[in-house]
């Protein structure tokens, strides 16, 4: 069954700190990673989206990496700020449909 | 920017009853989505549609669910006699082409009582 497992599930930062959140997939095969930000009540929006040959995507002050071989992705949040409370959300998709696999999301809390 | 529009926000309707949530995907997009999220839970993938047909459903997706593209805008969620376990956010998301980025609608959040 595909899977998409992260950690961790939530985190508290102080603003102007850096974070990192962790992703770990079994869907195999696959054709792209996905991180979304969802804020409360609102539906997810995309921040990157990785294939399998790209290690590293930038968005700003979001930086994911994504390491095939060990079926293993991250999200960097740099220099955090408190519009970065939300859902950080990892979906991988698979290549042979359309489904989407989603992670349950790590909940990012940004305070003052 | 464009986007995907939901309505109704919110919609509170009582078990037994059908309730049909509507979607207007991107305009160029060819592929669309719908899928839930119960409160506190991961988002479900419940059907995707291509070519005015659906392409692939869940097991969540069973016959008190349907899908239709009445015209050439509108993409619809129907569910027919609503369980109180259907209470929860609906997503309308669609794409230019069934691997790149989907864009998700605002959602629908579905209230049964």
């Amino acid at each position: 069954k595909n899977q998409v497992e992260q950690s961790p599930q939530s985190l508290i930062i102080l603003e102007g700190k850096n974070c990192t959140l962790q992703c770990n997939y079994t869907v195999s095969p696959f054709s792209n990673l996905r991180w979304y930000k969802q804020d409360t009540g609102r539906g997810p929006v995309s921040l990157t989206i990785m294939t399998f040959s790209e290690n590293t995507k930038s968005n700003g002050r979001y930086t994911a990496t994504l390491d095939a071989d060990t079926k293993q992705s991250s999200l960097h949040i740099t220099a955090s700020q408190l519009s970065d409370s939300a859902s950080y959300i990892c979906v991988v998709s698979p290549s042979n449909d359309y489904k989407l696999s989603f992670g349950a999301g790590t909940t990012v809390t940004v305070r003052a | 920017e464009p986007e995907v529009t939901q309505t109704p926000s919110h919609q509170v309707t009582q078990m037994g009853q059908e309730v049909i949530l509507r979607c207007v995907p991107i305009s160029n997009h060819l592929y669309f989505y719908w899928y839930r999220q119960i409160l506190g839970q991961k988002v479900e993938f419940l059907v995707s549609f291509y070519n005015n047909e659906i392409s692939e459903k869940s097991e969540i997706f069973d016959d008190q669910f349907s899908v239709e593209r009445p015209d050439g805008s509108n993409f619809t969620l129907k569910i027919r006699s609503t369980k109180l376990e259907d209470s929860a956010m609906y997503f309308c998301a669609s794409s230019e082409v069934s691997d790149t980025e989907a864009f998700f609608g605002q959602g629908t959040r579905l209230t049964v009582v």
